[in-house]
């Protein structure tokens, strides 16, 4: 099956930096997104980005789907950013058969 | 406003035990997943559905079951609960197959005793 990685794993950084996450994917996908999961468990949709950029306030995704990677971007990082960014994809081929597969995320922790 | 939900959203059950944990949304998506949630494994696809009547395994399936009897709802059974599947469970749904954003309920918190 199709294989997502995330990078990094853990990531702690100051109130107010910038930050960059990547999500590297095995094959062709038509759907890719990134979701957000706070504290309390909750999954946020954060982008449903299988190509190209957007941009939703601090937050950005760009998708190279020929290359097989997508990148979400934070930027002057709050407190509130802080849990787990997961990335997850669905083969082109398999026209979704099998539902989303996600990466194992990334854990980021924001400082004050 | 449409949303999803599950219930219960904490469940402490025992060994042998048939739980059943409910997932309804009000969007009118006919595509519903049921994952499950590990430390070590992040999400991985047990259930879904495509549509009324129609269900397909997914990575994770034995010991679960689930039935598609209407729209709204993707009911997902574990027919006699064992330690292994102490789990946090996500319920969600989409309107596009294979393709369309996803969205999830709160989950449900599963411990097998």
């Amino acid at each position: 099956g199709i294989q997502v990685e995330q990078s990094p794993p853990d990531l702690i950084l100051q109130e107010g930096a910038n930050s960059t996450l990547r999500c590297n994917f095995s094959d062709s996908v038509n759907n890719l997104q990134w979701f957000h999961q706070n504290p309390w468990g909750q999954l946020i949709n954060l982008f449903y980005i299988p190509s190209g950029t957007k941009q939703n306030g601090r937050l950005s995704a760009t998708t190279v789907a020929t290359e097989r990677y997508s990148l979400l971007y934070i930027s002057s990082s709050q407190t509130t950013d802080s849990g787990v960014y997961f990335c997850a994809v669905t083969l082109r081929s398999g026209g979704g058969a099998d539902g989303l597969t996600f990466g194992k995320g990334t854990h980021l922790i924001i400082q004050p | 406003d449409a949303e999803i939900t599950q219930s219960p959203r904490h469940k402490i059950t025992e060994t042998g035990r048939q739980v059943t944990l409910a997932c309804h949304q009000t969007w009118n998506h006919n595509n519903m997943f049921w994952y499950r949630q590990d430390l070590g494994h992040g999400l991985r696809l047990i259930h879904y559905s495509y549509g009324v009547h129609d269900t397909n395994k997914g990575e994770v399936s034995d010991g679960y079951s689930v039935s598609r009897s209407n729209t709204e709802d993707l009911p997902l059974t574990l027919e006699s609960a064992a330690s292994s599947q102490t789990s946090v469970y996500f319920c969600a749904s989409t309107p596009q197959q294979g393709a369309g954003e996803l969205f999830f309920g709160e989950g449900s918190r599963l411990t097998v005793l």
